[in-house]
């Protein structure tokens, strides 16, 4: 069974500061991950996509891969009000047709 | 202007009911998939369609039923089957389920409720 993990928050950071997130993933075959912005009611946004070992930034985000530690994160810098959302991790083996989402981190960030 | 459409925004389900939601794309993706969302959980995967008239069962299809006739329309169906249909119900396309392409995009989502 794949599983992604996430803490389920809420996380709460004041507004300017970094928020970091992270999501630990039991399949090491797994190819690809991204990162889905979740806001109340609605539904998820992707953020970023990420395939290799290391850094990719965009913009404020930053999302983090280590695969021999089967741990991806998303860093954001400069926190605002308005990115208070739940945030979903979703991990993709072997670039097949089943995403595996994490239940998702509630991020409060504070004015 | 390209996107993914779901129909309705809010849908009543009696008891014994079977009903129908509605989700169409624009974006020429050959690949559509509906999950599940109960609160505060993450999304779980019903039926997935890599190209018309063909379709796979996910994690949770039982009381669940899908067509693919056409490229952009991806229908679910919840059987009276499902007997906890109550969820939020989204759809999602990608352009194909392969390196790089597989990034899913979804929709605006359907809230079932039951009477």
């Amino acid at each position: 069974q794949k599983e992604v993990e996430q803490n389920s928050g809420p996380l709460s950071v004041p507004e300017g500061a970094i928020a970091s997130l992270n999501c630990t993933y039991s399949d090491r075959g797994s190819q690809s991950f991204f990162w889905y912005r979740q806001y109340s009611g609605k539904s998820p946004e992707l953020i970023m996509s990420i395939y290799s070992n290391g850094d990719k930034e965009d913009g404020r985000f930053t999302a983090q891969l280590n695969k021999a530690s089967q741990y991806v994160s998303l860093l954001i810098r400069d926190s605002q009000p308005s990115d208070s959302a739940t945030y979903l991790c979703a991990v993709n083996h072997n670039y097949g047709q089943n995403f595996v989402f994490g239940p998702g981190t509630r991020l409060s960030v504070l004015p | 202007d390209g996107g993914i459409t779901q129909s309705p925004k809010y849908l009543f389900r009696k008891e014994g009911q079977n009903v129908t939601l509605s989700c169409e794309q624009n974006l020429n993706h050959d690949a559509m998939y509906w999950y599940r969302q109960d609160p505060g959980q993450g999304l779980r995967l019903i039926y997935y369609s890599q190209i018309v008239n063909d379709f796979q069962k996910g994690d949770i299809a039982e009381g669940y039923s899908v067509s693919r006739e056409k490229k952009e329309s991806f229908p679910l169906t919840v059987t009276s089957a499902q007997k906890n249909p109550t969820a939020f119900y989204l759809c999602a396309s990608s352009i194909f389920p392969g390196p790089g392409q597989e990034t899913q995009y979804f929709g605006p989502g359907t809230r079932l409720l039951v009477l």
